[in-house]
């Protein structure tokens, strides 16, 4: 069955350290995006990417980066900087057709210890 | 910018009850509206769509129709089901774009 894959579903950092979320589809999308997600509060868009190797910064990305380096995969990484990243992110992949709806995974909720 | 504004909840009904979650935005031109629902855990699931005025999106008994002049796309299900209760998102993305802008979110739980 085609979808996105994120991993891990939880995921633990300490102070000062940088960590890696995963994100994998096989629906032969071009576009991926990755979204942050707080109690209470719609999705805020990190960054996203329409082609393999490029990519752009969405309305929160401080603290964070990404890479584009094959067209399943958009790896996100949570900086020292990012001052508050406990949240639950979300990966999502579309179409580059005009219109066409995301598709999303299950998400990987970020704790500091 | 372009945004999103929903209905503020918690919203808590009995089974077999009247929905309706409201929905309005502000974009410049006419962009494309999604409604998504999130099951608890999980990521957002689309549960319909609507990419012109006076469409109506449909699935699973959920309808909700894009209106130009109100600049509002309301969810409604004539009989919800306990299965129903997961947070529900209004979203639109602006023509020529993919990015989407979505509304924070109504929850919503169905008693029995």
């Amino acid at each position: 069955d085609g979808g996105i894959t994120q991993s891990p579903k939880y995921l633990f950092r300490k102070e000062g350290q940088n960590v890696t979320l995963s994100c994998e589809q096989n629906l032969n999308h071009d576009a991926m995006y990755w979204y942050r997600q707080d109690p209470g509060q719609g999705l805020r868009l990190i960054y996203y990417s329409q082609i393999v190797n490029d990519f752009q910064k969405g309305d929160i990305a401080e603290g964070y980066s990404v890479s584009r380096e094959k067209k399943e995969s958009f790896p996100l990484t949570v900086t020292s900087a990012q001052k508050n990243p406990t949240a639950f992110y979300l990966c999502a992949s579309s179409d580059r057709a005009l219109n066409q709806p995301q598709h999303f995974g299950d998400g990987t909720r970020l704790s500091i210890l | 910018g372009d945004s999103v504004t929903q209905m503020e909840g918690p919203v808590t009904l009995s089974e077999e009850a009247f929905l309706t979650i409201n929905c309005t935005y502000t974009a410049t031109g006419y962009p494309s509206l999604f409604w998504y629902v999130q099951y608890p855990g999980e990521g957002l699931q689309l549960l319909l769509k609507a990419t012109k005025a006076d469409d109506k999106g449909s699935n699973k008994g959920f309808e909700a129709t894009y209106r130009k002049e109100t600049t509002s796309f309301h969810l409604e299900k004539g009989s919800v089901q306990v299965s129903d209760s997961a947070v529900y998102f209004c979203a639109l993305s602006e023509k020529g774009a993919q990015k989407l802008v979505f509304g924070q979110g109504t929850r919503l739980t169905i008693n029995p």
